[in-house]
């Protein structure tokens, strides 16, 4: 059964202090690994696509990253705009069903 | 934005009630999903359809049923609603972006539904 792990569930971050979100998974046969970005009240966002180990991709101040068993949400510099839940999701090979983490909760104060 | 959206976006029911949602895009996707959304469980796919009249259930498809007569609709039915489908209800649409590779999903603003 595929499964996404999601660490920490939440996170405090001052203005401009650099982390990192964890998304641990186990699937047979990765397709693709997703982050999203979801504010209170709206549906989530869709921030990028990581399709095989070693990849990276970035987008202003966030960089995903991918290994075979995690992948990693990069944070620098945050602003308080960046202040959401970030979802982690994944495909497996067969499936037309994406799997969920429950999510990390970052807030980023001024 | 994606162009979908879920009607409607507010919604109290009486339990024993039956509820249905829809969900219209504009983006002629092929795959359409609907999940709800609950505190400590995350995201969860209730159904989802791959074409008209082609659907399939999800984790969690007892006590709900689907229908997509049209693309651009996906209709989500709960026949008798209970309390424990309180909840958040998101839809989301998908396409092939490459061949045999992945694709990722688009969400709708979703629908607060609460049975009382």
């Amino acid at each position: 059964e595929d499964q996404v792990t999601q660490s920490p569930e939440a996170l405090r971050l001052q203005e401009g202090e650099s982390s990192s979100l964890n998304c641990s998974y186990t699937v047979s046969g990765l397709r693709g690994l997703f982050w999203y970005r979801q504010d209170p009240g709206k549906g989530p966002e869709f921030l990028f696509t990581l399709y095989s180990a070693g990849e990276e991709k970035e987008k202003e101040r966030l960089k995903a990253t991918l290994t075979k068993k995690e992948s990693f949400l990069h944070i620098t510099a945050p602003k308080p705009e960046d202040s959401a839940t970030y979802l982690c999701a994944v495909l497996s090979g067969g499936s037309e069903k994406l799997v969920f983490g429950k999510g990390t909760k970052l807030t980023v104060n001024p | 934005d994606a162009g979908i959206t879920q009607s409607p976006r507010h919604k109290v029911t009486e339990t024993g009630t039956p509820v249905t949602l829809r969900c219209h895009q504009t983006e002629n996707h092929r795959y359409m999903y609907w999940y709800r959304q609950d505190p400590g469980h995350g995201l969860r796919l209730i159904h989802y359809s791959y074409g008209v009249k082609d659907t399939d259930k999800g984790e969690v498809s007892d006590g709900y049923s689907v229908s997509r007569s049209k693309t651009e609709d996906f209709l989500l039915t709960l026949e008798s609603a209970t309390s424990s489908q309180t909840s958040v209800y998101f839809c989301a649409i998908s396409d092939l972006l490459r061949a045999g590779l992945s694709y990722e999903q688009y969400f709708g603003p979703g629908t607060r539904l609460t049975v009382t």
